[in-house]
């Protein structure tokens, strides 16, 4: 079967480092999506990893460790306009390219 | 360039009635897949076209529902007759080149579906 769990709900202060877990058991792989969406508006897109290691773009971060099926999502020096949702997907191998989400991670960033 | 378009953005419907989504992708983007969510759910996949062919509608819920895209531009997804559980809101998402790299899929702000 296909399984993507993040938590459900974070909260963090503004300033802070933030992390956000992903662990998938999924029958294909090609490639692990972290999305950035806030309510009402489209998924953006943040990182993309498909080897083990970490990915660096400015204030974000993304880890993926294929052998133990697990990736975070790391924020720092966080601002108000962080809080959103952060989904979690896996590329299926096969099947064209579709995404498997994880449920969301709602992010609420205090002062 | 434009992004990818949905409308419309909200539709209210009686249970039974009719409902036509539409999502213009990216200029060019031969790849379009169309996902759900539904409340307290993750974003499930729906199907997939690459130009005007379906190349995967393996995650369509039933036959109410119709997704088509002809001359492979824009696409449609009817429901008919809608029923309670369709609500939820209804992503379309483009992509050139899905199998390669990070960077491939745009998406749609979503047609949130209330079915009354």
């Amino acid at each position: 079967g296909q399984n993507i769990d993040q938590p459900t709900e974070m909260t963090a202060t503004e300033g802070a480092i933030v992390q956000i877990n992903c662990t998938y058991q999924t029958s294909g792989f090609n490639g692990l999506f972290w999305y950035q969406q806030h309510a009402g508006e489209a998924p953006t897109f943040l990182s993309y990893n498909v080897l083990d290691g970490l990915e660096e773009k400015g204030r974000f971060s993304s880890f993926l460790s294929r052998s133990k099926g697990y990736s975070y999502l790391l924020l720092k020096e966080l601002q108000m306009k962080d809080s959103a949702s952060y989904l979690c997907a896996v590329r299926d191998l096969l099947g064209g390219g579709k995404l498997i989400f994880g449920q969301g991670t709602e992010l609420s960033v205090k002062p | 360039e434009a992004g990818v378009t949905q409308f419309p953005s909200h539709s209210v419907i009686e249970k039974g009635q009719t409902v036509t989504l539409r999502c213009d992708p990216i200029s060019g983007h031969d790849n379009l897949y169309w996902y759900r969510r539904v409340m307290g759910k993750e974003i499930k996949f729906l199907l997939h076209f690459v130009k005007e062919s379906k190349q995967d509608e393996s995650g369509m819920p039933n036959n109410r529902f119709l997704a088509e895209r002809t001359g492979g531009t824009y696409s449609t997804l009817k429901v008919q007759p809608a029923e309670l559980e369709d609500s939820g809101v209804y992503f379309c998402a483009s992509s050139q080149d899905p199998g390669q790299g990070g960077y491939g899929y745009t998406f749609g702000s979503g047609t949130r579906l209330t079915v009354v």
